[in-house]
């Protein structure tokens, strides 16, 4: 199956930017990016999610390396509810084929006000 | 309001006595999962279900039973519940892609497991 690799943590300033890479070197043609993210006592919450072409949402942008084997999350503009473990996991379309999930570790945000 | 609802969310247990733990969501999905999150080890599948009567094998299976009778019902049994079995276990669900689409999945509260 294929895994993904984050950074176990990251820092960031209120109100700036903020990057979060995933490589996922061996993703397949069939395989979603997805992103996740937990805030403390939480269950994991929904971001965003993209196949091949950059996506944005309320939440976050998704940039998607043209060969798919890197993905990078984009927080416009921190804010401390932001603080959370962000999770970049590939879902298979699962077209009869079963939708089993692999989660990465996680990459810790620290937002800094 | 959508939701995944798990029951307990809080259990503490015995070796060997057999436990249920309840999912149960209301957006009709067909797609349920169960997950367990240690320190360290991130979230691992342990069961999934594409539909009613259909489940298979996440990544961490052993100790586990799961049973789909009913779209919004999805259960954990612990047949004989051991220490390592201790945990946050997450329930999910999504719709089913059926056309190459793919859904997003929403988490239940999660429930912490003890077994002593």
């Amino acid at each position: 199956d294929a895994k993904t690799t984050q950074p176990n943590s990251m820092e960031s300033n209120e109100e700036e930017p903020v990057h979060l890479p995933c490589n996922h070197s061996t993703i397949s043609g069939t395989d979603y990016i997805h992103w996740y993210r937990q805030l403390p006592s939480q269950g994991p919450e929904y971001v965003i999610h993209g196949l091949t072409s950059n996506v944005n949402n309320r939440m976050a942008s998704l940039a998607i390396a043209e060969d798919r084997k890197s993905s990078t999350l984009i927080l416009h503009r921190a804010t401390l509810r932001d603080a959370a473990v962000y999770y970049c996991i590939l879902r298979d379309k699962g077209l009869g084929s079963g939708s089993r999930l692999t989660f990465g570790e996680g990459t810790q945000l620290t937002v800094n006000p | 309001e959508a939701q995944v609802t798990q029951n307990p969310r809080y259990l503490i247990t015995v070796t060997g006595k057999k436990l249920t733990v309840t999912c149960s969501q209301n957006m009709n999905h067909e797609y349920m999962s169960w997950y367990r999150q240690d320190p360290g080890l991130g979230l691992r599948q342990i069961y999934y279900s594409m539909n009613v009567e259909v489940t298979d094998k996440g990544d961490v299976p052993e100790g586990y039973k799961v049973s789909r009778k009913e779209k919004r019902n999805f259960p954990l049994i612990l047949e004989s519940p051991s220490p390592n079995q201790t945990s946050l276990y997450f329930c999910a669900s999504s719709l089913s892609s059926r056309t190459g689409v793919s859904y997003e999945q929403y988490f239940g509260p999660g429930t912490r497991l003890t077994v002593t």
